[in-house]
């Protein structure tokens, strides 16, 4: 069975601290790794991708990606309110060779306090 | 401007009544999906498909089907067979490349209702 685990939260943060999202895969072979974010009652909107080991900055965001421990993660520096969010991890897969195939974690539900 | 457009954004169906969601992209991506989003839960897959006229299985296709007749559009059909289809439906598309690199980007939703 292909998992994408994520801790449910709520995780709390005060505004302007880190926030470290969490997210473990099943599947040694995966080869792709997204963060999405999604505001209530919304669709969700990719924020991070990463492919390789090691970290990948854009802004505040941090994407950290551990193959070998078959573990990603985000973190976002300077948290705003604005953030509040349930963040979606995904990870490609494939079904039997194809790509395009992402399976996704139940989210992290993030909440800034002012 | 390129993107995924869903419609109806609400949806109300009787029971036993069948229903379909369209979903049109104008991306010129040659996959698209279909997933279920259940209050507090994850995204689960319904159907793909990668190339007109071919579509596979997700995790929970019963009680759904789908078609692809055209590139852009991707339209599920809930049936009857569907005992509990109260849900946020999410479609999405992304390029199939023979790189692993293949995000995936969403419409809006549509949020279906039994009465």
């Amino acid at each position: 069975q292909k998992e994408v685990e994520q801790n449910s939260g709520p995780l709390s943060v005060p505004e302007g601290a880190i926030a470290s999202l969490n997210c473990t895969y099943s599947d040694r072979g995966s080869q792709s790794f997204f963060w999405y974010r999604q505001y209530s009652g919304k669709s969700p909107e990719l924020i991070m991708s990463i492919y390789s080991n090691g970290d990948k900055e854009d802004g505040r965001f941090t994407a950290q990606l551990n193959k070998a421990s078959q573990y990603v993660s985000l973190l976002i520096r300077d948290s705003q309110p604005s953030d509040s969010a349930t963040y979606l991890c995904a990870v490609n897969m494939g079904y039997g060779g194809s790509q395009g195939n992402l399976i996704f974690g139940k989210g992290t539900k993030l909440s800034v306090k002012p | 401007d390129g993107g995924i457009t869903q419609s109806p954004k609400y949806l109300f169906r009787k029971e036993g009544q069948n229903v379909t969601l369209s979903c049109e992209q104008n991306l010129n991506h040659d996959a698209m999906y279909w997933y279920r989003q259940d209050p507090g839960q994850g995204l689960r897959l319904i159907y793909y498909s990668q190339i007109v006229n071919d579509f596979q299985k997700g995790d929970i296709a019963e009680g759904y089907s789908v078609s692809r007749e055209k590139k852009e559009s991707f339209p599920l059909t809930v049936t009857s067979a569907q005992k509990n289809p109260t849900a946020f439906y999410l479609c999405a598309s992304s390029i199939v490349t023979g790189e692993a690199e293949t995000e995936a980007f969403f419409g809006q939703g549509t949020r279906l209702t039994v009465v």
